[in-house]
């Protein structure tokens, strides 16, 4: 079971390029995430999916926007990249109905770097 | 606003000690308190949670210690190894569909 699994690994990206960060679960799980880790300041969540067809903002949302079309996908995109969202980004899912509630899985990251 | 205060940001300890780590919250609303483990290079994995109905709870050599009037909870490690070494974060949330909150993380290092 591969769990979640993000894509790039790692990217450079020149400011004002358009990316988007793909997110794939196998899990069958009915919420995902997109969390950014920065040192000293934690993760930070971006934007979450409580079901497929919803989407919701979270503490840091300005410059990126998801999408949740089926339940497996959560892709993020960051629309004209700035050096402010050089970060490790952390896709995540969660059960929240079943016997792992609030239980989140992580992806391995994603390292952008925008110059 | 800070809604999950973690501290210290950084801890050394020998192998065998007891690091303690601290988080302090302040929506009552919250009742449930996970620690998430993470290595260089991965992503987050929990390591132990706890509700707000009981005090302690321990798996294996980590204990969260849980004070509700105080609203803060704290991760205790046992005998803790070198192979303990990581960044731990705790995080709060309300039960339901509402996303985790976390603290900002303590880099932990275990020397021998």
């Amino acid at each position: 079971i591969a769990g979640i699994t993000q894509a790039p690994t790692s990217q450079i990206l020149a400011a004002g390029r358009r990316m988007t960060l793909r997110c794939t679960q196998d899990m069958r799980h009915n919420a995902m995430y997109w969390y950014r880790q920065d040192l000293g300041l934690g993760l930070r969540l971006i934007h979450y999916s409580n079901t497929a067809g919803t989407t919701g903002k979270g503490e840091v949302p300005d410059g990126y926007s998801v999408s949740r079309a089926n339940t497996d996908d959560f892709p993020l995109t960051l629309a004209s990249a700035v050096p402010s969202q050089t970060s490790v980004y952390f896709c995540a899912s969660s059960d929240t109905g079943g016997p792992k509630n609030g239980e989140l899985f992580f992806g391995e990251g994603s390292r952008l770097t925008v110059l | 606003q800070q809604q999950v205060k973690q501290s210290p940001q950084s801890l050394i300890v020998q192998k065998g000690g007891i690091p303690i780590i601290n988080c302090a919250y302040e929506n009552t609303a919250f009742d449930y308190f996970p620690w998430y483990q993470q290595f260089p290079g991965k992503g987050p994995a929990l390591l132990i949670a706890i509700r707000p109905d009981v005090s302690e709870k321990k798996e294996g050599r980590f204990t969260i210690s849980f004070n509700k009037s105080a609203k803060q909870f704290s991760l205790h490690i046992m005998d803790s190894q070198p192979g303990d070494s990581a960044t731990y974060f705790c995080a709060a949330s309300p039960l339901g569909n509402t996303p985790l909150v976390f603290g900002k993380g303590t880099r932990l290092s275990v020397i021998a």
